[in-house]
Order: C-alpha cells, then sequence, then structure tokens
C-alpha cells in the first residue's frame, strides 16, 4: 500500500525556517517524483515544486522560488521541503503528493502539514 | 503556459447526476488532466486521470458512479446517484515539463 506520510503541525514566528518531511512507503522511491502544494486558508490548490527522488532534480514554482528548497533523502524515502523568510502570509497547510511515473498525474496524497506563522 | 479554468460552484439534488467541466486553454487542449476531490476538512483524493480521447483511469477504490469524459479542450467529471459525502471541492490538475498546474476548483454542494 503506498503512503505519504507527513510531519506535524508546525507553529513558528515571522523570520524563521522550518522544514516538513514526508516520509514515503509501499513503492520504489526512487521511480516517481514527488511535489509539494500550498493551500492558504479557504483557498485553493497552489504548486509549490518538485523533485525527482532518484537524481535529486528540482523545479520550483515561481511564485515560490528562492524562499523554498525542496530535497529528498533516498536511503529514508523521504522528501523534504524548507521553509525559510516565514511571513504571517504563509500560514496554510502544505501537502506533499506523488507523480505517478506511468500515469504522470498526482495519485497519492500526504496528510498534509498546518504551518502556523505568527508573532 | 497552461491555464486550468473551473466554474467556482456547482449544485445538485441528491441522488441525481452532475457534470463539472475544466477546460484547457487551446494550445494545451490535447493534454490529459486528473481530477482530485477535497471533502470539508481533509486532503486531497486522487479519483481520475481524463485523456483527452476520453479514457479515463480511476484511483484506487474510487465507486463506479464517478466517471470521466472529454470534449475538445474540456475535461469533465459526471458524478451519477450523488450521496452527501460528495459534497466536496473538486480540483482539476495537469502537468508541463516538471511543473503542475491546478484547476481553481468546483465547491459542489449536493441538496
Amino acid at each position: 500500500e503506498v503512503q505519504l506520510v507527513q510531519s506535524g503541525a508546525e507553529v513558528t514566528e515571522p523570520g524563521e525556517s522550518l522544514r516538513i518531511s514526508c516520509k514515503t512507503s509501499g513503492y520504489t522511491f526512487s521511480n516517481h517524483w514527488i511535489g509539494w502544494v500550498r493551500q492558504l486558508p479557504g483557498k485553493g490548490l497552489e504548486w509549490v515544486g518538485i523533485i525527482d527522488p532518484g537524481d535529486s532534480e528540482t523545479r520550483y514554482s515561481p511564485s515560490f522560488q528562492g524562499r523554498v528548497t525542496i530535497s529528498a533523502d533516498k536511503s529514508i524515502s523521504t522528501a523534504y521541503l524548507h521553509l525559510s523568510s516565514l511571513k504571517a502570509s504563509d500560514t496554510a497547510i502544505y501537502y506533499c503528493a506523488r507523480q505517478d511515473s506511468v500515469l504522470m498525474v498526482i495519485d497519492y496524497w500526504g496528510q498534509g502539514t498546518l504551518v502556523t506563522v505568527s508573532s | 503556459q497552461i491555464v486550468l479554468t473551473q466554474s467556482p460552484s456547482a449544485s445538485a439534488s441528491l441522488g441525481a447526476s452532475v457534470k463539472l467541466t475544466c477546460t484547457l486553454n487551446s494550445d494545451y487542449s490535447f493534454f490529459a488532466i486528473a481530477w482530485h476531490q477535497q471533502q470539508p476538512e481533509k486532503g486531497p483524493r486522487f479519483l481520475m486521470r481524463v485523456n483527452a480521447d476520453g479514457r479515463h483511469t480511476k484511483g484506487d477504490g474510487i465507486p463506479a458512479r464517478f466517471s470521466g469524459s472529454s470534449s475538445g479542450a474540456e475535461r469533465h467529471l459526471t458524478i451519477s446517484s450523488l450521496q452527501s459525502e460528495d459534497e466536496a471541492d473538486y480540483y482539476c490538475q495537469t502537468w508541463g515539463t516538471g511543473l503542475w498546474v491546478f484547476g481553481g476548483g468546483t465547491k459542489l454542494t449536493v441538496l
């Protein structure tokens, strides 16, 4: 069974940084891209960026370029989203998701991680 | 750039059918898309991929009353025999060269 399990909710202050994890299981980690998606309160889904765990090639949305870093550790089948210089407006739920390499669609989602940025 | 357009809202009665639409901009009218469902206070769930020729591939455990189709640049999600738990936000999504694109979402109300 394919599973993506994310780290727990975070509360942090403006200007700080944090890292969210997405631990995968049930498939070969290197074979499928992993992406991150942000959902602001009451809003839709926004693409943040994506990584090929096989070679760590990354792509970022221009809206997030420079403020986020995506990485992957093949040894523990885990992807990470590093957020820096956080603002109150970054308060959101962040989801990881797997893109199936055959269907070329998102076919599995993590449960989401709530990040709250507040002074 | 790829743009996906969805109506913000839709409604239908319990037990009826509803057809949601996601429209690709013309340069990308041949692209496949995916439909995702997000029930209130839950994370998204993959429903299906819909190809330009209307063929669709569903995710694990998706009921038969969910189906997909296509017409030109439009990709459709049809839900028949509507149930209360179908009240949710529905997003379409596609991909380009190393990027994901989402539609704005359609909020479905089951009356």
